[in-house]
């Protein structure tokens, strides 16, 4: 089982719909990030939080350390966030960095 | 403010060359890494250093080489490529230990015929 699951794997959605996507995870974490890579593209940094909720424009990233989940929320879709939108936990242990642990990612398509 | 930079951007190899894959980030970070991204497999780590002269295992090392002589640049090393390393390669740099906003490179698509 990843220790970072997403959902949905894959979501088409209307342009102007209020899109969500989910965020699991099985460990404790130091932070928790939200990346976003264009099809063909690099990769971006959206988010990095370790509590509460976080905004910039029309993304909104929240997290609940209790039950390990996280979402991230773009209101007023548009057809430019079609994009793969990963989310990746960061963990120190036992003195050492471990770099991260990300999850398989969410296919988004937002139609005109 | 170049960021991270990663060259080359494509590269063909055949199986049982060696190549270096470069990555240089010009933000002072300490935190650098590297990262494979497999279709359905997501983002990999492969090595990872946190400072000049440190190094150290991710989930998947085997096959990479690294060293880490100055803060700016982390190369990685196929040391006799396989097939099984065709891939995307995304280097990565973060003033802290993961816990940092994340800088990536633009990728390496690697092809190992």
């Amino acid at each position: 089982k990843n220790e970072v699951e997403q959902s949905p794997q894959n979501l088409t959605a209307q342009e102007g719909e209020f899109i969500t996507i989910n965020c699991s995870y099985s460990v404790g974490i130091s932070a928790l990030h939200w990346l976003q890579q264009h099809p063909g593209g690099g990769i971006v940094s959206l988010f990095m939080l370790s509590s509460g909720k976080k905004k910039h424009g029309r993304l909104i990233a929240t997290i609940n350390i209790q039950e390990k989940h996280s979402s991230l929320h773009i209101t007023a879709s548009h057809p430019r966030d079609s994009a793969v939108y990963i989310c990746a936990r960061g963990r120190y242990s036992g003195g050492g960095a471990d770099g991260l642990t990300f999850g398989k990612g969410t296919h988004l398509i937002i139609q005109p | 403010n170049a960021g991270v930079t990663q060259t080359p951007k494509f590269q063909v190899l055949k199986t049982g060359q060696s190549m270096t894959l470069q990555c240089a980030q010009d933000m002072n970070h300490e935190y650098m890494s590297w990262y494979r991204q497999d279709p359905g497999m997501g983002l990999r780590l492969i090595h990872y250093s946190v400072g000049a002269g440190i190094t150290d295992q991710g989930e998947v090392p085997n096959g990479y080489n690294v060293s880490r002589s100055t803060t700016e640049d982390f190369p990685l090393r196929l040391l006799s490529a396989a097939p099984s390393q065709t891939s995307v390669y995304f280097c990565a740099s973060s003033q802290d230990r993961g816990t940092g906003e994340l800088f990536f490179g633009e990728g390496s698509r690697l092809t190992v015929l």
